[in-house]
């Protein structure tokens, strides 16, 4: 049974750094072709991708927020975190993590997702 | 900056057939952007129906087919139920990047 969490805090202050934890069980992120991706909603908007780790470390980011993303993985702890720097208000969403099987782009797995609000 | 496009609204009788599409601001959407589509309802998160252009997950109902139509990727739903009232989105694969469509909300009335 596959199963993923979101965790980090719920509100940040603007020009801040957001850590977000992604845990997940009933797979492996060392096997070939696991992929974990971050993907954000703010209120009542679309869905919006921001990154992607492989199982063989490489990464992906989304254009627009390229320089403000990090995605990482620690396999032992079956966990893939990801950092947002300056937060801005419009940054306010709920931020979910997905199972990727890259052996053919499928996105199956969601998280239930976790509301980020950026406000002093 | 690519973009992908959506149906912003639409309604269906339930029983009715209806098709939402799916297109990218790049050309006519194939097989090499892997199509997937989801379903979210109010206060849920989203849930995946259809990845790999066509590919239903165990837990999607055989109503849900997805298909290459006209240069874009399509989600048709035959035989509407009330519970089919949802957002509907699509996702396009980049080659290494992924962008989602504004997505479709699909009434059911």
């Amino acid at each position: 049974q596959v199963t993923l969490w979101e965790s980090g805090p719920a509100l940040v202050m603007p020009t801040q750094t957001l850590t977000l934890t992604c845990t997940f069980s009933g797979f492996s992120l060392s096997s070939s072709g696991m992929c974990v991706s971050w993907i954000r909603q703010p209120p009542g908007k679309a869905l919006e991708w921001l990154a992607l780790i492989h199982w063989d470390d490489d990464k992906f980011y989304s254009a627009s927020l390229r320089t403000r993303l990090t995605i990482s993985k620690d396999t032992s702890k079956n966990q893939v975190v990801l950092t947002m720097t300056n937060m801005d208000p419009v940054d306010t969403a709920t931020y979910y993590c997905a199972r990727v099987d890259g052996s053919s782009w499928t996105v199956d797995y969601w998280g239930q997702g976790t509301l980020v609000t950026v406000s002093s | 900056q690519t973009v992908v496009t959506q149906e912003p609204s639409l309604t269906v009788s339930p029983g009715g057939t209806v098709t939402l599409t799916c297109a990218s601001s790049t050309g006519a959407v194939t097989s090499g952007y892997y199509p997937n589509w989801l379903q979210q309802k109010p206060g849920q998160a989203p849930r995946a129906l259809i990845s790999n252009t066509s590919h239903r997950h165990s837990w999607t109902p055989a109503r849900f087919s997805g298909s290459l139509l006209g240069g874009k990727a399509a989600l048709t739903l035959s035989g509407v139920q009330p519970e089919d009232e949802a957002e509907y989105f699509c996702l396009l694969y980049y080659g290494g990047s992924w962008v989602f469509g504004g997505g479709t909300n699909l009434t059911v009335l």
